[in-house]
């Protein structure tokens, strides 16, 4: 298995909902991440666990909450969202945080907040 | 903090070779990756460079000089399916998994 799966798909979500983002690799990759990309724009970093512990947040804005339960999967749990966090949310993964062998990203969720 | 630069558009024929440059500023660079990313998919990993020189993959090739803060990827014998944007991204912060991409490259290739 060299995919990183991400569900789901497609999402649209009211300011007060609450809602998740999975994501899971079977790669054997201790490293995860989260990024964030709007149209016509490059990724931007949020989140990087490491080893299951949480090594780096990008001053991310606490309505968005990482999770990693274990080392094959990679929550973000949403609340309280804004139109404007509406965006492509793209998780990967690589063998080590330094990244060496390049990410491997899955397909996103494109997230609408209305 | 980290500023990357990468031309916005570029055209090329089909057959033909294109260089696409990309030059940073970055504190503790660590190395430099090379994405594709055709448009509403994912980005997808082509290259990564940690020490200067070229490293050649089939079609593409990449280069990096670390002193010059620059780097390139070369593509050969297009193809209409190379059109897409094509992502420079550093890393610093050795182990920490810091990253940071440039804007794109949006490459079109033409017949």
């Amino acid at each position: 298995d060299t995919e990183v799966t991400q569900t789901p798909k497609h999402l649209v979500m009211g300011m007060t909902n609450k809602k998740s983002l999975k994501c899971e690799q079977h790669m054997g990759h201790r490293a995860m991440y989260w990024y964030k990309q709007k149209a016509k724009k490059p990724p931007e970093l949020m989140f990087v666990y490491s080893y299951e512990k949480l090594s780096i947040n990008e001053s991310v804005p606490s309505r968005f909450s990482p999770e990693c339960p274990n080392s094959s999967l990679l929550n973000l749990h949403l609340h309280a969202l804004q139109p404007e966090d509406s965006a492509l949310y793209l998780c990967a993964s690589s063998q080590d945080a330094q990244g060496g062998y390049g990410y491997t990203f899955g397909s996103g969720t494109r997230l609408t907040v209305v | 903090g980290q500023n990357i630069d990468q031309p916005t558009e570029m055209t090329a024929t089909e057959g033909a070779i294109v260089q696409i440059n990309c030059t940073y500023q970055t504190s503790g660079f660590n190395g430099l990756f090379w994405y594709q990313q055709h448009a509403g998919e994912a980005p997808t990993f082509l290259s990564y460079n940690v020490l200067d020189g070229l490293e050649e993959k089939g079609r593409f090739s990449s280069f990096l000089s670390r002193s010059k803060g620059y780097s390139y990827l070369l593509l050969k014998e297009l193809q209409m399916k190379d059109s897409a944007s094509y992502l420079c991204a550093v890393t610093y912060n050795t182990n920490a998994g810091k990253s940071t991409f440039g804007d794109g490259t949006t490459l079109t290739v033409k017949p």
